[in-house]
């Protein structure tokens, strides 16, 4: 099956601090998304970023597509923005396939 | 904006047992899934469907089955439940595949599964 690696998996910050996830795909992908899941457990897609950087917000990713990597930087975090952060690649199947999460709790 | 309601949100029931979780949504999305998250774990795709009749299977799909009624609705039946499974499983929904570039994924809220 597809694989998807995500690295931390966890990470505790103080706040104002910045946040650097990584995620790391074993094959193609036409698609990559960043979704967050908050401590309640729904899910939001934050961005789609199949290739180069994009910035929303305080987030900015950046894809390798031949390097098969992304990652998802968070600027001056909050206490707000404690929860899981789940990568997903689609390699061309029309479903996403999701990594583990990176579980990040910014302490006031 | 559009809505994906979850029905149960908490779902509890006893080994052996067969158990049916509904999905609704108003995004008149073709595309609709069904994931499973295990606790600290990453959502493992049960069934999709791309359109009302269809069903495609995922890599979990055994022990599964699923319904796509009419456009809106998205059911997963649990054929058997297992002892002491707990589980959250999601549904989501996509205006096509998620294979073109900036698709989005819209996810309902879950529902938690525990067996007896």
């Amino acid at each position: 099956g597809q694989q998807v690696q995500q690295s931390p998996a966890s990470l505790v910050l103080q706040e104002g601090e910045n946040a650097e996830l990584q995620c790391n795909f074993s094959s193609t992908a036409t698609q990559l998304q960043w979704f967050y899941q908050s401590p309640g457990g729904s899910l939001v897609s934050l961005l789609s970023n199949p290739s180069g950087t994009k910035h929303t917000g305080r987030l900015t990713s950046t894809t390798v597509t031949k390097e098969r990597r992304s990652s998802l930087h968070i600027s001056s975090s909050q206490t707000t923005d404690s929860g899981t952060y789940l990568c997903a690649i689609d390699p061309n199947y029309n479903v996403l396939y999701f990594g583990s999460g990176t579980k990040l709790t910014v302490e006031p | 904006g559009g809505i994906i309601t979850q029905t149960p949100k908490f779902l509890i029931g006893q080994e052996g047992q067969k158990l049916t979780l509904k999905c609704q949504q108003n995004f008149n999305h073709d595309t609709m899934y069904w994931y499973r998250q295990d606790s600290g774990k990453g959502l493992r795709l049960i069934y999709y469907s791309i359109t009302e009749n269809d069903l495609q299977k995922g890599d979990l799909s055994e022990g599964y089955d699923a319904s796509r009624e009419k456009k809106s609705s998205f059911s997963l039946t649990v054929t058997s439940a297992q002892k002491n499974e707990m589980a959250v499983f999601l549904c989501a929904s996509s205006i096509g595949g998620t294979g073109s570039s900036n698709e989005r994924l819209f996810f309902g809220h879950g529902t938690k599964l525990s067996v007896l």
